[in-house]
């Protein structure tokens, strides 16, 4: 079993669906982040959450929303997205949001196709 | 701030060859500095990481970093490349001062032909 699991792996939406993204670690960790890659660009950081409670939103826009109901679990809910928006979307945890020196752990990511 | 630089986004080697790939980083502070693996398809994973123990960190697959101070590099070299080793590699160095986070450089593509 992976440290970090990521369902879908694939997704397909259309620019008015809704769909969510699923995030479970299996670590022991308390802290779990979203990243965006994109062709060409960057891993940017999304999200960051420590013990539940979200630490960091890096002016991400409002079609995405995260929720993070235990510190095992973390979801990254999509509406209204915008072609632009396709990318993999990578799933991590830490020990402990900000500390320098931790290990973040990645998920294999889902590829989100918005048509 | 802290910051990374990969140099070549990418480098291709015969299998066999010397990989090195190149990573300069920025930091006003002794950095934390790590190197992640992406191969097709999926996330990344660590490879190897300095926490300001030996200066040569060694790491999974035969591959190894070296810390320079001197010319805030932490190059990511292995003897012999083997077509495995063909992924993205990922330069990071954790911020410090204030909320810490990890930055990651843009990535260098390794090709390994035969």
């Amino acid at each position: 079993e992976t440290g970090v699991t990521q369902t879908p792996r694939h997704l397909v939406m259309g620019m008015t669906n809704k769909k969510s993204l699923k995030c479970e670690q299996h670590l022991g960790h308390n802290a779990m982040y979203w990243y965006k890659q994109s062709a060409k660009k960057p891993l940017e950081l999304m999200f960051v959450y420590n013990f539940k409670e979200q630490t960091e939103n890096n002016s991400v826009p409002s079609r995405f929303s995260p929720e993070c109901p235990n510190s095992s679990h973390l979801f990254l809910h999509l509406h209204t997205l915008q072609p632009e928006d396709s990318a993999l979307y990578l799933c991590a945890s830490s020990q402990e949001a900000g500390h320098a020196g931790n290990t973040i752990y990645f998920g294999e990511g889902s590829w989100l196709t918005v048509v | 701030a802290q910051s990374v630089t990969q140099l070549g986004s990418h480098v291709s080697v015969s299998e066999g060859a010397l990989v090195l790939l190149r990573c300069n980083y920025s930091s006003s502070v002794p950095p934390y500095l790590f190197w992640y693996v992406q191969y097709p398809n999926q996330g990344l994973q660590l490879l190897l990481k300095y926490t300001s123990a030996a200066t040569l960190v060694k790491g999974i697959n035969g591959f190894e970093a070296e810390f320079k101070k001197s010319e805030t590099s932490f190059h990511l070299t292995k003897p012999s490349a083997h077509m495995s080793d063909a992924a993205e590699y990922f330069c990071a160095v954790w911020t410090s001062g204030g909320y810490n986070k990890l930055i990651f450089g843009a990535g260098t593509r390794l090709a390994v032909h035969p």
